[in-house]
This record gives C-alpha cells, structure tokens and sequence, in this order.
C-alpha cells in the first residue's frame, strides 16, 4: 500500500533556531517529492520538488534533502522566524493519474519568540 | 490578480440538504482537483478534471458530484448522501494532469454540519 508518513507530528521551536522534519515512504513507482507550507485555514503551497535523481534541493531557508534508496526526505529550516510557523506536507506522486498522488499528514511547527 | 479561489470561506449544511463549494481559477490551467482535508490525516482526493466536460473520482468520490463546464469552474456539490461532510475542503488546479506539474491550491472552505 502506498503510503507516506510523516515526523514528528508537532514540533515547537524557539525564533531563530533550525529545525529537521522527517518524511518516510513507501510508494512505488517512485515519480517525485514535494514538500508543501499549509499556513492554519489557508491551502497548502509548494516549496520544493525532487525527482529521483536528486538528492538536495533548496528554497530560501528551506533545504530539502532525498535518500530515494531508503525512502526518506527531510525539510531542514535554517534560522526560523515566526512566519515558520504552518504545517508542512511532504507528498509523493507515484504515477502520471492524480489518484495516485499521496499526502502526509504533515507536521505542525510552531514557532514561538 | 491570477490565482485560484474559493467560495464561501465557511459553510453550513443542514441535515438532508446538499450544498455547492465553489472553485474557480484564471491561470489557464487543465486540470483542476477537489481533496478533503481531515484532522491529522493527509489530504484525500475527491475528483479530478483533466479537460472540460471531463472528470473521474478519486479515492473519496461517494456522496460528492462535480461538473465541469468551463475551464475556469469546478463546482463541487456535497449531497445529503454524504454522511459525514464536516471538513476543509481544497481545491487546486495545474497546467495539465500529470506528475510533474504543481499543484496550486486555493484558500479552502470549511462545512461544517449544523
């Protein structure tokens, strides 16, 4: 069954520190990796994505990282400011059909000053 | 101002009534999507629309409908069928239908059941 699973589920940090968020999966075939920023009540918006072929990709502050022979992906935030704070969603697509696009359920981070 | 919208914010359905999210997008894009979105869980997808007059069901489809007259629309209805309708639901649209492409999401409409 495909799935992606997603750590922790929340997390809280302090302004300015860095963080690691954790995506494991198990979907096959493998097409790519997104990680997406959900700010509370608003839809999710797209940070980076990665193919197989690569294994770092970075945004800002924001560096996403692909181990495709385990199966896992992190999203490291560097100095985080208090506009950080959203949930983040890691979605994998194994396929070209929309159905088989497959959602975490994201991790909460908050950001406190 | 290009973007995809959704309307209203909030909605309240009463038992046994069917209702109608709206979602429209001006950036030209194919395919548009429905998902719901469930506390703690990932987002589920309802159905999806690769061309006008055109859609299939996602994973979520029963107790949903959607038509797709324009390029710019995708209505999605919640029917009475729908048991447990209380949600967020998200509309998103991309270029075309296919893994490479973005998906942009709009601001959501939260139903909620009185």
């Amino acid at each position: 069954k495909n799935q992606v699973e997603q750590s922790p589920q929340s997390l809280i940090i302090l302004e300015g520190k860095n963080c690691t968020l954790q995506c494991n999966y198990t979907v096959s075939p493998f097409s790519n990796l997104r990680w997406y920023k959900q700010d509370t009540g608003r839809g999710p918006v797209s940070l980076t994505i990665m193919t197989f072929s690569e294994n770092t990709k970075s945004n800002g502050r924001y560096t996403a990282t692909l181990d495709a022979d385990t199966k896992q992906s992190s999203l490291h935030i560097t100095a985080s400011q208090l506009s950080d704070s959203a949930s983040y969603i890691c979605v994998v697509s194994a396929g070209s059909s929309a159905s088989k696009i497959i959602f975490g359920s994201g991790t909460r981070l908050s950001i406190r000053p | 101002d290009g973007g995809i919208t959704q309307s209203p914010k909030y909605l309240f359905r009463k038992e046994g009534q069917n209702v109608t999210l709206s979602c429209e997008q001006n950036l030209n894009h194919d395919a548009m999507y429905w998902y719901r979105q469930d506390p703690g869980q990932g987002l589920r997808l309802i159905y999806y629309s690769q061309i006008v007059n055109d859609f299939q069901k996602g994973d979520i489809a029963e107790g949903y409908s959607v038509s797709r007259e324009k390029k710019e629309s995708f209505p999605l209805t919640v029917t009475s069928a729908q048991k447990n309708p209380t949600a967020f639901y998200l509309c998103a649209s991309s270029m075309i239908a296919g893994e490479q492409e973005t998906q942009y999401f709009g601001p959501g409409t939260r139903l909620l059941v009185l």
